[in-house]
C-alpha cells in the first residue's frame, strides 16, 4: 500500500537556527514527492516536488528538501528558520489511481514551531 | 497565478440540510478533488474527477456525492449532513504533477 509518514506532531525550532521535518515514504515506483504548508485558517500552498533528477530540491521560501532513495526519505530543510515559518506542514505522494494519476496521499501534518 | 476558489468559508448547518460545498477553478484543469481535513488525521480523499461528468470515489466517499457538470466547476454535496461531517473542507484541482488546493470551507453541523 502507498503511504507518507511524518513522525513528528511539532517540531521547535529557535529563529535563525536550521530546521528539519521529517517525511518517509512507502509507493511502488518511482515516486513522486512533495511538500506543502497551511498556514492558520487556509488552504495548503505548495512549496516544492521531487519527480525525478537531483536529489536536492529547492523550493519556495527558502526551502529545500532532500530525496533519500535508500532511506525512503524526502526531509524537508530550511538553513534559517524565521518565525514566520511557523505553520503546518504536510508531505504527500503521488499515487496512481484509477483516472485520476496524480491523485496525492498526504502524511498527518507536522506543526512547526519557531520561537523568537 | 492558478486560482482555486472556494465560495462558502464558514458554514453552519443543522443536522439533516442537504449542503452544496462549491468549487471554480480558471485554468481549464481537468483533475479536480475533494478532501476533507481533520486534527490528527490529516488529509483524506473523499471524491475526485478528471473530466466533466466523470467521478471516483476516494477513500472516504460514505455520505456526500459530488457533481461536475462543467469543466470549471466541482461541488461537493451532503445530502444529510451529520455531525461527524463537521470539519474543514479542501477542494483542489492539478495541472501535470501539481495540485493547488483552494482556502477551504469550515463546516459545522450543530
Amino acid at each position: 500500500a502507498q503511504s507518507v509518514a511524518q513522525p513528528e506532531d511539532q517540531v521547535n525550532v529557535a529563529e535563525g537556527n536550521p530546521l528539519t521535518v521529517k517525511c518517509t515514504y512507502s509507493v511502488s515506483g518511482n515516486p513522486y514527492l512533495f511538500w506543502y504548508v497551511q498556514y492558520p485558517n487556509r488552504g495548503l500552498q505548495f512549496l516544492l516536488k521531487y519527480i525525478t533528477g537531483d536529489n536536492l530540491v529547492k523550493g519556495s521560501y527558502g526551502f529545500e528538501a532532500e530525496f533519500n532513495k535508500s532511506q525512503t526519505s524526502f526531509h524537508l530543510k530550511k538553513p534559517s528558520a524565521l518565525v514566520s515559518d511557523s505553520a503546518l506542514y504536510f508531505c504527500a505522494v503521488r499515487a496512481l489511481y484509477g483516472g485520476a494519476t496524480n491523485k496525492l496521499i498526504f502524511g498527518t501534518g507536522t506543526l512547526l514551531a519557531v520561537q523568537p | 497565478d492558478v486560482k482555486v476558489t472556494q465560495s462558502s468559508r464558514y458554514l453552519v448547518k443543522r443536522t439533516g440540510e442537504k449542503v452544496f460545498l462549491e468549487c471554480v477553478q480558471d485554468m481549464d484543469h481537468e483533475n479536480m478533488f475533494w478532501y476533507r481535513q481533520d486534527p490528527g488525521l490529516g488529509l483524506r480523499l473523499i471524491y475526485f474527477s478528471y473530466d466533466v461528468k466523470m467521478k471516483e470515489k476516494g477513500d472516504i466517499p460514505e455520505g456526500y456525492s459530488v457533481s461536475r457538470e462543467k469543466k470549471e466547476r466541482f461541488s461537493l454535496i451532503l445530502e444529510s449532513a451529520s455531525t461527524n461531517q463537521t470539519s474543514m473542507y479542501l477542494c483542489a484541482s492539478a495541472v501535470g504533477n501539481t495540485i493547488y488546493f483552494g482556502e477551504g470551507s469550515w463546516l459545522t453541523v450543530v
